[in-house]
Formats: C-alpha cells, structure tokens, sequence
C-alpha cells in the first residue's frame, strides 16, 4: 500500500497569498496518478487536479500542480476567502488506492 | 449534472451490518466507464477507500476490509450498495458514495452520510 504523508499539517495564511502543499509518496505513483481534493467542514471532497497537474473544467486556474514520481506540490496562486479549506492528496495508480491525511490552510 | 445521493441508518449496533445505498442521477451506471465506489472518513481523519464496482458486477475492495465488506449493483435502479458486516465503534464515520473515472480519480461524490456504531 502507498502511503502518501503531507506537510505541513497546518499552513497559515493571508488572503492574496500563495500556498504550496506538499505530497511525498512512500513509492512511486504509477503514471503519476495524483489527484488534490479540496474539502471544507460537513462537505464532500471537490475534485481540484488530476493526473499530478490537470485541472478539472471549472477549477479556476490559480489551482496548479506539479510533481511527479514520489513528489507532488500543489500550489494555490494567490489565496481567496473561499480557499480556506483542507486539502489531500489521492494516488490511484495502484490499488488500494489510497489518501494523504490532509494539510488544512486557515486563515492567518 | 452527476448527482450521488447515500441512504441507510444512521446508527448500526455493534456487530451487525452496516447497510448503505447510492443513488445515481444524471449518469447511468450500465453505461460503462466508471467504477462506483465507496469511501469513508473516520471523525477529524482523513479518507479510506473503502472499495469500487464496476456495472458488470465486478468489485474490488481495500485488502484492509475486505473480508467484511460486499458492494453490489442494481443497474435497473441505477443504484449501488454497500454492506459491512460485523461493525465495531472503529466503523463510526461519515461514508460517501462516489464515482471513479476509470483509470482517473474521483470526480464526483455523494454529500456523505454518518454512520455511528453505538448500543
């Protein structure tokens, strides 16, 4: 099982920031099938990128990742009020799939 | 618009069986091309896969859980469920249902639902 460990644990931050999570997998991700999701309390998990740098139509493009490997990054250009939130990272190149225990972004 | 929607109770009895089932709306599971999973997250924790299904009946389910756990299909509702049997207070968590592109991530998901194992 790939275990997926995120830092930090808790970033703060002001609006108009730039955030950069981190991923690191305990072996590669097969065809560095990475996923982030964004999640804010009592809501689903919102599909954020895939493939380690593809976002979904209708993510807004201050969303970017990058990475590959055993080492992911997503970066959030340039934080709005509605971002703070808790993100995780997600491989599912090799079963059982599994999640990271999430980095939440809270408002400094 | 995919819409997800989980159902069952929302308080099971230490050692009985968990039984949920997801409604799909908007996509039609017997299309093919996605695998309809199920997926928890334990209080203030992160995620757990718990297993996936495709139309045709064939599942995969998480090694961890998988001598407790059936996951099924009913393409003619165009639902699929989920049964955990022999639930602890360890079983307590939000489960959602969600689908899964194949070879591709989770790209839409059900509200979740509480699941609480208590006497």
């Amino acid at each position: 099982e790939i275990v997926l460990t995120q830092s930090p644990g808790t970033l703060s931050l002001s609006p108009g920031e730039r955030a950069t999570l981190s991923c690191r997998a305990s072996q590669s991700v097969n065809n560095n099938y990475l996923a982030w999701y964004q999640q804010k309390p009592g809501q689903a998990p919102r599909l954020l990128i895939y493939g380690a740098s593809n976002r979904p139509t209708g993510i807004p493009d201050r969303f970017s990742g990058s990475g590959s490997g055993t080492d992911f990054t997503l970066t959030i250009s340039g934080l709005e009020p509605e971002d703070f939130a808790v993100y995780c990272c997600h491989q599912y190149g090799s079963p059982p799939w599994t999640f990271g225990q999430g980095t939440k972004v809270e408002i400094k | 618009q995919v819409q997800l929607q989980e159902s069952g109770p929302g308080l099971v009895k230490p050692s009985q069986t968990l039984s949920l089932t997801c409604t799909v709306s908007g996509a039609s599971i017997s299309s093919g091309g996605y695998y309809w999973s199920w997926v928890r997250q334990h209080p203030g924790k992160g995620l757990e896969w718990i297993g996936s299904i495709y139309y045709s009946g064939s599942a995969y389910y998480n090694p961890s859980l998988k001598s407790r756990v059936t996951i099924s299909v009913d393409t003619s509702k165009n639902q699929f469920s989920l049964k955990l049997s022999s639930v602890t207070a360890a079983d307590t968590a939000v489960y959602y249902c969600a689908k899964k592109v194949g070879g591709g991530a989770f790209d839409y998901w059900g509200q979740g639902t509480l699941v609480t194992v208590s006497s």
